[in-house]
């Protein structure tokens, strides 16, 4: 079955640099995207950006341009999230989703499906 | 950037219908994807593209969409229905995916 298991919880300490992947298993990795999405305590869902494991495009949110990189390991079947500088506000659980959907002639449908277990990132002094 | 709006909490007795809307400025022209979290775990995808639903999700979650609200309804609302949901879109004016703010379902 399709499956993304992510790496385990991390503790860091404020301007550090944490990195999380997302092993996947069960389908071509290859044919797929991978987005990163994080959730702090008690809040909603917030959209990190969106990796292609077919030719490593990444397309990052606006808030995190500069302080984010995604990337793919295509020999492990492994996408990497690393985010630098880290502040109070990055702690989250962050979870990785295999991008599906489709194309047509002018746009582009995609939803996320499955999602990983979450990692718990803590930034703390 | 574009923004999707939900009611924070919906409660509903079992048995019951529950309608969960997502408002955005013509979201009828989008897709709209909604996700299910429970406490503790990771989404799980309910509807996608509007009214479809994955293989293993209950005929009991089905979707529509149109001007400037889409809804998720769970028929016959069960325990196991008590959870967060979100809809989510593509907004191609910022070429991000955007999260509605979540609404709380609640089975009385």
């Amino acid at each position: 079955q399709v499956q993304l298991v992510q790496s385990g919880a991390e503790v860091k300490k404020p301007g550090a640099s944490v990195k999380v992947s997302c092993k996947a298993s069960g389908y071509t990795f290859t044919s797929y995207g991978i987005s990163w999405v994080r959730q702090a305590p008690g809040q909603g869902l917030e959209w990190m950006g969106w990796i292609s494991a077919y030719n490593g495009n990444t397309n990052y949110a606006q808030k995190l341009q500069g302080r984010v990189t995604m990337t793919t390991d295509t020999s492990t079947s492994t996408a990497y999230m690393e985010l630098r500088s880290l502040r109070s506000d990055d702690t989250a659980v962050y979870y990785c989703a295999r991008v599906m959907g489709y194309c047509s002639s002018t746009s582009c449908v995609n939803w996320f499906d499955p999602w990983g277990q979450g990692t718990l990132v803590t930034v703390s002094s | 950037s574009y923004v999707l709006t939900q009611p924070p909490s919906v409660s509903v007795a079992p048995g019951q219908t529950a309608r969960i809307t997502c408002g955005g400025n013509n979201i009828g022209s989008k897709s709209v994807h909604w996700y299910q979290q429970k406490p503790g775990q990771a989404p799980v995808l309910v509807v996608y593209d509007d009214s479809d639903r994955p293989s293993g999700i209950p005929e009991r979650f089905s979707g529509s969409n149109s001007g400037n609200t889409a809804t998720l309804t769970i028929s016959r609302v069960e325990a196991g229905d008590e959870a967060d949901y979100y809809c989510q879109v593509w907004d191609s004016s910022s070429d991000h995916y955007v999260f509605g703010t979540g609404t709380k379902v609640t089975v009385l």
